[in-house]
């Protein structure tokens, strides 16, 4: 069956370092994966869309990679900053409909200062 | 521009009892979806409209949960009769086609709805 996971539950890291969030998925073709941020309390909100023939997307200090191969998406937070403490969600389209988004099970980022 | 509001914010019930959901997307948009994250577990896909349309209703549960978008503008979604099962959260989406990439709009999420069952 198919399946996304998401590398850890939570992830510690000293203000000023990289952040780097793993997604990785089986049993999946997607056309293209979704990273989102979601903060206690709120819906989660859009960050970056990669599709499957990107290898790399940037976003200020976001960059996201898309290895078809590996099934692997990478996340990166560069210079992260104590606001940048979320939960970081991916999601890809599922099986039989484009519009239908499968989510990952999150990481909790916390970024100490 | 005004996000995804949705109404109420949280609500509490006894089994058995009968729930309604509501959600306003943003304006113009007219992809509109209802997502649940239930305990400890992942965000799942409910079921999407086009407009008043339900286009995709494979992630609905049951035959409890009724969805509506009459007008094709703000949503319900109806549990009856609730069961414990059904706690969590409930979000709603919207998203804005773009074009021939419209299913690759990002979605617009509310602060969801969290629906506890007692």
């Amino acid at each position: 069956s198919q399946k996304i996971e998401q590398n850890s539950e939570a992830l510690n890291i000293q203000e000023g370092k990289t952040a780097t969030l793993t997604c990785n998925y089986t049993n999946y073709s997607p056309a293209y994966l979704q990273w989102y941020r979601q903060d206690p309390g709120r819906g989660p909100v859009f960050l970056l869309l990669i599709r499957e023939n990107e290898k790399e997307k940037r976003k200020e200090r976001l960059k996201v990679t898309f290895d078809t191969t590996l099934k692997q998406s990478l996340f990166h937070i560069t210079a992260s900053q104590p606001a940048d403490s979320a939960t970081y969600l991916c999601a890809l389209d599922g099986s039989g409909s484009a519009r239908q988004l499968t989510f990952g099970s999150g990481t909790q980022l916390t970024v100490l200062p | 521009e005004a996000g995804v509001t949705q109404f109420p914010s949280h609500s509490v019930i006894e089994k058995g009892q009968t729930v309604t959901l509501r959600c306003d997307p943003i304006s113009g948009h007219d992809n509109l979806y209802w997502y649940r994250r239930v305990m400890g577990k992942e965000i799942k896909f409910l079921l999407h409209f086009v407009k008043e349309s339900k286009q995709d209703e494979s992630g609905m549960p049951n035959n409890r949960f009724l969805a509506e978008r009459t007008g094709g503008t703000y949503s319900t979604l109806k549990v009856q009769p609730a069961e414990l099962e059904d706690s969590g959260v409930y979000f709603c989406a919207s998203s804005q086609d773009l074009g021939g990439f419209g299913y690759n709009s990002p979605l617009h999420f509310g602060n969801g709805t969290r629906l506890t069952v007692t």
